[in-house]
């Protein structure tokens, strides 16, 4: 069955310094995976996705198949990157799973 | 351009009741996906329309239905209610290419409460 798993429900860092938040998936075939953000008070967001191997805002993943994880980085959290970050994953887009969220806090 | 919208914003009802959610999609999306999300967890994906019919569904029993309009807009329907259907029901839609993947813009979703 397909799962996304974020072992972490908060995690709290300082202004400045790396962060990760961390991913893992278990699917049986090749998924698309995303990452979504939601900061206080807005809309659920998609912050990247794994197809496009882009950075937004300063945010990167990198797919592991091996592994099978997606884990999400920053070099230097912001506080304005503070909001519930989900990892969600897709088979051609028919069907989403998405992880229980981890809430990063960035303080100064 | 429009965004999503939902309505209502918030809902009360009895368990064994019925409620209708609407969602209207955000223009030139033909794709919406609902997704029930109960506090503290992440969205559970419910079901996907696309041009009216539907193009996936997740772990929710048949109490669950839908329907898509010819104008894209959408309802989610939920019989029999039950407590544990007390969630935030949120709706996004998208636009549909075949092979690939397209962005999904969430709207700010519906609170249920069942009593």
């Amino acid at each position: 069955a397909q799962r996304v798993t974020q072992p972490e429900k908060l995690l709290s860092v300082f202004k400045g310094a790396p962060v990760e938040l961390k991913c893992n998936y278990s699917y049986s075939g090749s998924p698309e995976l995303f990452w979504y953000v939601q900061y206080s008070r807005q809309r659920l967001q998609l912050l990247l996705r794994h197809i496009s191997r882009e950075s937004i805002k300063g945010f990167t993943a990198d797919l592991n198949k091996g592994e099978t994880s997606f884990h999400l980085k920053k070099p230097f959290a912001q506080e304005e990157d503070s909001a519930m970050y989900y990892c969600a994953l897709s088979d051609y887009g028919q069907n989403f799973v998405f992880g229980p969220g981890t809430r990063l806090s960035v303080l100064p | 351009e429009t965004g999503v919208t939902q309505s209502p914003t918030h809902l009360i009802k009895t368990r064994g009741q019925q409620v209708t959610l609407r969602c209207s999609s955000q223009s030139g999306h033909n794709t919406v996906s609902w997704y029930q999300q109960a506090l503290g967890q992440g969205p559970q994906f419910i079901f996907q329309y696309y041009r009216e019919e539907e193009n996936g569904r997740g772990n929710f029993p048949p109490r669950f239905s839908g329907l898509q309009f010819p104008n894209y807009s959408s309802e989610l329907n939920v019989n029999a209610l039950e407590l544990d259907d007390s969630a935030l029901y949120l709706c996004a839609s998208s636009p549909f290419l075949e092979d690939s993947y397209n962005e999904q813009f969430f709207g700010p979703g519906t609170r249920l409460t069942v009593l």
